[in-house]
């Protein structure tokens, strides 16, 4: 079992509909969470990140973490063009802990919104 | 306001040859990595440093050796280069407590 999986891809909705992404993790030790937009070409950007359990909002993006069941999700609400990218799931370990504070990225999903 | 710098931006490498991919943070962070990402697989941890002076394996970490040479810089190191290690490397240090990376501009290495 991979560390951290996400949801295959791609994933495609039109403009204006919500995408929603997911994501499990196999360490229950772990403690933070985030989640990440990478555009082809460039290096990966955090745009959520969540630590306990339920929702955490920020303009058009909702994490929402369920440690109990090891799932994170990300919805994007009125999806546009410009949110075409890979979005990634990262995962980090306690410090000391099994996976020693390190941090784990699942493979990622192709979103595309199409006008 | 630098962040994380990473070198080279692209290299070719011919099968055998080394190189070392250099990354420095100027964020005062203790934890550095070094992951690489092939399509359709994600980031693949190679190596972290969870402080100066450490080093550990992630996922990935054959064909590579690290060092860490100070608080800002962590080196990645090619021995003996082979078209498997085709691939897009990035560099990223990681806030203490909270967690969040942030990454270099990547390096594009490609070997024939």
């Amino acid at each position: 079992q991979k560390e951290v999986e996400q949801n295959s891809g791609p994933l495609s909705v039109p403009e204006g509909a919500i995408a929603s992404l997911n994501c499990t993790y196999s360490d229950r030790g772990s403690q933070s969470f985030f989640w990440y937009r990478q555009y082809s070409g460039k290096s990966p950007e955090l745009i959520m990140s969540i630590y306990s359990n339920g929702d955490k909002e920020d303009g058009r993006f909702t994490a929402q973490l369920n440690k109990a069941s090891q799932y994170v999700s990300l919805l994007i609400r009125d999806s546009q063009p410009s949110d075409s990218a890979t979005y990634l799931c990262a995962v980090k370990g306690l410090a000391g802990g099994t996976s020693y504070g390190k941090l784990t990225f699942g493979q990622g999903t192709i979103l595309t919104v199409h006008p | 306001n630098a962040g994380v710098t990473q070198t080279p931006k692209f290299q070719v490498l011919k099968t055998g040859q080394s190189m070392t991919l250099q990354c420095a943070q100027d964020m005062n962070h203790n934890s550095m990595y070094w992951y690489r990402q092939d399509p359709g697989m994600g980031l693949r941890l190679i190596y972290y440093s969870a402080s100066e002076g450490t080093t550990d394996k992630g996922e990935v970490p054959n064909g590579y050796n690290v060092s860490r040479l100070n608080k800002r810089e962590f080196s990645l190191r090619l021995e003996s280069a082979a078209p498997s290690q085709t691939s897009v490397y990035f560099c990223a240090s990681t806030r203490e407590v909270r967690g969040e990376a942030f990454f270099g501009q990547g390096t594009r290495l490609t070997v024939v």
